[in-house]
């Protein structure tokens, strides 16, 4: 079955940097777009980000643009989320989702998430 | 970008009650429209993509309906596990955007 593990949450202060990754097993990885979806202690969802599948084709939230970055190793089966910049707006559960359908140049629905991992940005 | 109404934004109801749920989008994105469940302390999961289609393995008394700029879920009779936070989401325009969520209490 998919699984998706986040690891790289942690407590940093404003103006500092994580690296998020997010491991992906049970399905063919370099099949499938990947995205980042945050969501901030009590609030609703927010879609963050979007890689295609082969790695083209990068898009960000206007939240983050200039300040974080997606990629992926499918050698590795890994998804990876450069947060620099920080702010105490990031703070949040940020999760990796698989999208629901392979090959797409755009994100469709996202069929599979990880379990999350808390960001927490404070001096 | 396109903006998402979703109503209400929390509803009491009773196990074995029909409850809908509504989303209404600021442009028409024909059905690319999806709906997820998420329960507290956990990631969301897949109910319903392309408006009506339900996920491999969930209960058939989930149903969505609508395209163009109106979208509606349906529980059909609730039971005590479906007590969650529900959320549409549009995937027609870049960025994709999820609704406020729906808050589904017990009565």
């Amino acid at each position: 079955q998919v699984q998706l593990v986040e690891s790289g949450g942690g407590v940093v202060q404003p103006g500092g940097s994580l690296r998020l990754s997010c491991a992906a097993s049970g399905f063919t990885f370099s099949n499938y777009g990947m995205h980042w979806v945050r969501q901030a202690p009590g609030k609703g969802l927010e879609w963050v980000s979007f890689l295609r599948y082969d790695g083209n084709n990068k898009y960000y939230a206007d939240s983050v643009k200039g300040r974080f970055t997606i990629s992926r190793d499918n050698s590795k089966n890994t998804l990876y989320f450069q947060m620099n910049s920080l702010r105490p707006e990031d703070t949040a559960v940020y999760y990796c989702a698989k999208d629901g359908m392979g090959y797409q140049f755009l994100g469709t629905w996202l069929d599979s998430w990880g379990q999350g991992t808390l960001v927490t940005v404070s001096s | 970008d396109i903006q998402m109404t979703q109503s209400p934004s929390s509803l009491s109801a009773s196990v074995g009650d029909r409850v809908t749920i509504t989303c209404q989008t600021s442009q028409d994105i024909r059905s690319s429209l999806n709906w997820y469940q998420q329960k507290p302390g956990k990631a969301p999961s897949l109910l319903i993509y392309d408006a009506s289609n339900l996920e491999t393995g969930v209960p058939s008394r989930f149903s969505g309906s609508g395209s163009g700029t109106h979208f509606t879920f349906t529980i059909s009779s609730l039971q005590p596990e479906d007590f969650a936070t529900y959320y549409c989401q549009q995937y027609d325009n870049l960025p994709p955007s999820f609704g406020q969520g729906t808050k589904l209490e017990i009565k």
